[in-house]
Protein backbone atom coordinates (compact mmCIF):
# COMPACT_ATOMS: atom_id res chain seq x y z
CA UNK A 1 0.00 0.00 0.00
CA UNK A 2 1.09 3.68 -0.51
CA UNK A 3 2.07 5.38 2.70
CA UNK A 4 1.13 9.13 2.98
CA UNK A 5 3.43 10.84 5.51
CA UNK A 6 2.39 14.71 6.64
CA UNK A 7 4.14 17.04 8.32
CA UNK A 8 4.08 18.64 10.87
CA UNK A 9 1.62 16.54 13.10
CA UNK A 10 0.62 19.71 14.53
CA UNK A 11 1.15 23.57 14.15
CA UNK A 12 0.65 26.76 15.73
CA UNK A 13 0.46 30.22 14.35
CA UNK A 14 -0.90 33.56 14.22
CA UNK A 15 -3.68 34.83 12.61
CA UNK A 16 -3.25 36.62 9.04
CA UNK A 17 0.11 34.51 8.98
CA UNK A 18 0.95 31.91 5.96
CA UNK A 19 0.97 28.44 6.63
CA UNK A 20 2.37 24.84 4.92
CA UNK A 21 1.76 21.33 5.81
CA UNK A 22 3.56 18.89 3.69
CA UNK A 23 2.73 15.26 2.51
CA UNK A 24 4.96 12.81 1.09
CA UNK A 25 4.00 9.73 -0.82
CA UNK A 26 6.12 6.51 -0.61
CA UNK A 27 6.00 6.18 -4.27
CA UNK A 28 5.07 8.35 -6.98
CA UNK A 29 1.37 9.11 -7.18
CA UNK A 30 1.59 11.61 -10.23
CA UNK A 31 -1.21 14.11 -9.33
CA UNK A 32 -3.84 11.87 -7.42
CA UNK A 33 -4.02 13.64 -4.34
CA UNK A 34 -6.53 15.34 -2.45
CA UNK A 35 -6.82 17.82 0.95
CA UNK A 36 -9.47 17.35 3.49
CA UNK A 37 -10.10 20.00 6.01
CA UNK A 38 -11.84 18.31 9.28
CA UNK A 39 -13.62 20.44 11.70
CA UNK A 40 -14.23 18.65 15.83
CA UNK A 41 -16.93 16.66 15.59
CA UNK A 42 -17.65 17.31 11.99
CA UNK A 43 -17.30 14.96 8.64
CA UNK A 44 -13.97 15.78 6.67
CA UNK A 45 -14.61 18.36 3.99
CA UNK A 46 -12.36 18.77 0.61
CA UNK A 47 -11.00 21.23 -0.59
CA UNK A 48 -7.82 20.64 -2.86
CA UNK A 49 -8.20 17.81 -5.94
CA UNK A 50 -5.86 16.49 -8.05
CA UNK A 51 -2.97 18.01 -5.94
CA UNK A 52 -4.40 21.73 -7.06
CA UNK A 53 -7.74 22.51 -7.95
CA UNK A 54 -9.99 24.17 -5.68
CA UNK A 55 -12.77 22.84 -4.54
CA UNK A 56 -16.21 25.16 -5.50
CA UNK A 57 -16.80 27.13 -2.74
CA UNK A 58 -13.67 26.84 -0.92
CA UNK A 59 -12.03 30.32 0.09
CA UNK A 60 -8.78 31.04 -2.53
CA UNK A 61 -6.50 31.62 0.64
CA UNK A 62 -6.22 27.19 0.28
CA UNK A 63 -3.75 26.76 -2.42
CA UNK A 64 -2.08 23.14 -3.48
CA UNK A 65 0.75 22.20 -5.07
CA UNK A 66 3.06 19.09 -5.96
CA UNK A 67 3.31 16.07 -7.83
CA UNK A 68 5.05 12.79 -8.13
CA UNK A 69 5.50 12.13 -4.40
CA UNK A 70 5.54 15.69 -2.74
CA UNK A 71 2.82 18.03 -1.88
CA UNK A 72 1.97 21.20 -0.09
CA UNK A 73 -1.14 23.03 1.32
CA UNK A 74 -0.54 26.83 1.59
CA UNK A 75 -2.89 28.49 3.51
CA UNK A 76 -1.83 31.87 2.38
CA UNK A 77 -3.55 34.18 5.95
CA UNK A 78 -4.57 31.93 8.27
CA UNK A 79 -8.18 33.01 9.91
CA UNK A 80 -9.60 31.39 12.92
CA UNK A 81 -11.97 29.41 11.19
CA UNK A 82 -9.21 27.58 9.76
CA UNK A 83 -8.80 25.96 13.09
CA UNK A 84 -9.01 22.11 12.30
CA UNK A 85 -7.23 19.13 11.14
CA UNK A 86 -5.98 18.78 7.46
CA UNK A 87 -5.78 15.09 5.70
CA UNK A 88 -4.26 14.26 2.71
CA UNK A 89 -5.61 11.40 0.70
CA UNK A 90 -3.65 9.33 -2.44
CA UNK A 91 -6.15 8.13 -4.75
CA UNK A 92 -3.56 6.96 -7.35
CA UNK A 93 -3.86 3.35 -6.66
CA UNK A 94 -7.33 1.89 -5.50
CA UNK A 95 -6.43 0.76 -2.10
CA UNK A 96 -6.62 4.81 -0.96
CA UNK A 97 -4.72 6.10 2.18
CA UNK A 98 -5.09 9.23 4.27
CA UNK A 99 -1.85 10.99 5.98
CA UNK A 100 -1.70 10.78 9.50
CA UNK A 101 -2.81 14.74 9.44
CA UNK A 102 -1.89 18.02 10.69
CA UNK A 103 -3.52 20.22 13.51
CA UNK A 104 -3.43 23.69 13.00
CA UNK A 105 -4.33 25.86 16.13
CA UNK A 106 -4.01 29.80 16.35
CA UNK A 107 -1.63 31.38 18.84
CA UNK B 1 -29.15 18.15 -3.19
CA UNK B 2 -26.87 15.28 -2.16
CA UNK B 3 -26.71 13.71 1.29
CA UNK B 4 -25.52 10.36 3.01
CA UNK B 5 -26.84 9.11 6.52
CA UNK B 6 -25.08 6.15 8.32
CA UNK B 7 -27.39 4.00 10.67
CA UNK B 8 -26.77 1.14 12.72
CA UNK B 9 -25.66 -0.32 16.33
CA UNK B 10 -23.98 2.40 18.42
CA UNK B 11 -22.84 -1.01 20.70
CA UNK B 12 -21.39 -4.02 19.74
CA UNK B 13 -19.74 -6.60 21.67
CA UNK B 14 -15.93 -8.17 20.97
CA UNK B 15 -16.37 -11.06 18.29
CA UNK B 16 -19.71 -9.87 16.97
CA UNK B 17 -20.45 -8.73 13.48
CA UNK B 18 -20.89 -5.20 12.57
CA UNK B 19 -23.60 -4.24 10.02
CA UNK B 20 -23.66 -0.21 9.07
CA UNK B 21 -26.34 0.74 6.19
CA UNK B 22 -25.22 4.46 4.38
CA UNK B 23 -28.38 5.83 2.94
CA UNK B 24 -28.02 7.83 -0.29
CA UNK B 25 -30.07 10.68 -1.90
CA UNK B 26 -29.34 13.17 -4.59
CA UNK B 27 -27.07 10.56 -6.62
CA UNK B 28 -28.02 7.16 -8.05
CA UNK B 29 -25.55 4.51 -7.02
CA UNK B 30 -25.53 3.33 -10.94
CA UNK B 31 -24.12 6.56 -12.28
CA UNK B 32 -20.66 5.54 -14.24
CA UNK B 33 -17.80 6.92 -11.98
CA UNK B 34 -19.64 7.80 -8.93
CA UNK B 35 -19.33 5.39 -5.83
CA UNK B 36 -19.40 4.96 -1.93
CA UNK B 37 -16.38 4.26 0.19
CA UNK B 38 -16.55 3.89 4.04
CA UNK B 39 -14.22 5.56 6.35
CA UNK B 40 -13.55 5.23 10.05
CA UNK B 41 -11.77 7.43 12.76
CA UNK B 42 -10.65 6.13 16.22
CA UNK B 43 -11.46 8.74 19.04
CA UNK B 44 -8.70 11.49 18.23
CA UNK B 45 -6.55 9.30 15.84
CA UNK B 46 -6.50 9.59 11.91
CA UNK B 47 -8.99 8.44 9.07
CA UNK B 48 -8.44 5.39 7.96
CA UNK B 49 -9.83 4.05 4.31
CA UNK B 50 -12.09 1.23 4.70
CA UNK B 51 -13.80 -0.39 1.42
CA UNK B 52 -15.14 1.46 -1.82
CA UNK B 53 -18.11 -0.03 -4.47
CA UNK B 54 -18.28 1.30 -7.71
CA UNK B 55 -21.04 1.56 -9.72
CA UNK B 56 -20.36 -1.54 -11.96
CA UNK B 57 -20.86 -3.05 -8.32
CA UNK B 58 -16.67 -3.62 -8.42
CA UNK B 59 -15.65 -3.68 -4.67
CA UNK B 60 -11.74 -2.66 -2.97
CA UNK B 61 -10.87 -3.24 0.04
CA UNK B 62 -8.47 -1.62 2.94
CA UNK B 63 -5.29 -4.59 2.51
CA UNK B 64 -5.29 -5.10 6.75
CA UNK B 65 -9.16 -5.68 6.92
CA UNK B 66 -10.37 -7.28 3.72
CA UNK B 67 -10.39 -10.34 5.10
CA UNK B 68 -12.85 -8.73 7.53
CA UNK B 69 -15.17 -6.70 5.36
CA UNK B 70 -17.92 -6.66 2.70
CA UNK B 71 -18.87 -4.11 1.00
CA UNK B 72 -22.42 -4.30 -1.06
CA UNK B 73 -25.23 -2.39 -2.33
CA UNK B 74 -29.31 -1.99 -3.14
CA UNK B 75 -29.31 0.42 -5.92
CA UNK B 76 -33.17 -0.05 -5.75
CA UNK B 77 -32.89 1.05 -1.80
CA UNK B 78 -29.91 3.63 -2.45
CA UNK B 79 -27.97 2.06 -0.09
CA UNK B 80 -24.62 0.61 0.59
CA UNK B 81 -23.83 -1.62 3.19
CA UNK B 82 -20.86 -2.76 5.14
CA UNK B 83 -20.68 -5.55 6.98
CA UNK B 84 -17.38 -6.27 9.73
CA UNK B 85 -16.79 -9.08 11.50
CA UNK B 86 -14.80 -9.99 14.67
CA UNK B 87 -15.45 -6.78 16.21
CA UNK B 88 -12.79 -5.68 18.94
CA UNK B 89 -12.35 -3.04 20.88
CA UNK B 90 -9.77 -1.26 18.91
CA UNK B 91 -12.36 -0.77 15.86
CA UNK B 92 -14.11 1.57 18.64
CA UNK B 93 -14.46 4.76 16.03
CA UNK B 94 -16.61 7.08 13.83
CA UNK B 95 -17.83 5.35 10.59
CA UNK B 96 -18.07 7.46 7.71
CA UNK B 97 -19.67 6.87 4.04
CA UNK B 98 -18.73 9.27 1.29
CA UNK B 99 -19.54 9.74 -2.20
CA UNK B 100 -16.49 8.96 -4.40
CA UNK B 101 -16.93 11.51 -7.61
CA UNK B 102 -14.54 10.63 -10.24
CA UNK B 103 -16.80 11.88 -13.42
CA UNK B 104 -13.80 13.98 -14.37
CA UNK B 105 -11.01 12.14 -13.86
CA UNK B 106 -9.63 13.32 -10.92
CA UNK B 107 -11.64 11.65 -8.26
CA UNK B 108 -12.32 12.85 -4.54
CA UNK B 109 -14.66 12.26 -1.50
CA UNK B 110 -16.92 15.67 -2.04
CA UNK B 111 -20.20 14.18 0.33
CA UNK B 112 -19.99 12.38 3.58
CA UNK B 113 -22.19 11.92 6.08
CA UNK B 114 -22.36 12.91 9.54
CA UNK B 115 -20.27 9.94 10.74
CA UNK B 116 -21.97 7.29 13.40
CA UNK B 117 -19.75 6.29 16.28
CA UNK B 118 -19.73 2.29 16.79
CA UNK B 119 -18.05 1.38 20.39
CA UNK B 120 -16.78 -2.26 20.80
CA UNK B 121 -17.41 -3.36 24.62
CA UNK B 122 -18.77 -6.19 26.55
Amino acid sequence: DIQMTQSPSSLSASVGDRVTITCRASQSISSNLNWYQQKPGKAPKLLIYAASSLQSGVPSRFSGSGSGTDFTLTISSLQPEDIATYYCQQIYSTLWTFGQGTKVEVK
Amino acid sequence: QVTLKESGPVLVKPTETLTLTCSVSGFSLSIARMGVSWIRQPPGKALEWLAHIFSNDEKSYSTSLKSRLTISKDTSKSQVVLTMTNMDPVDTATYYCARFDDSYGAGYFDYWGQGTLVTVSS
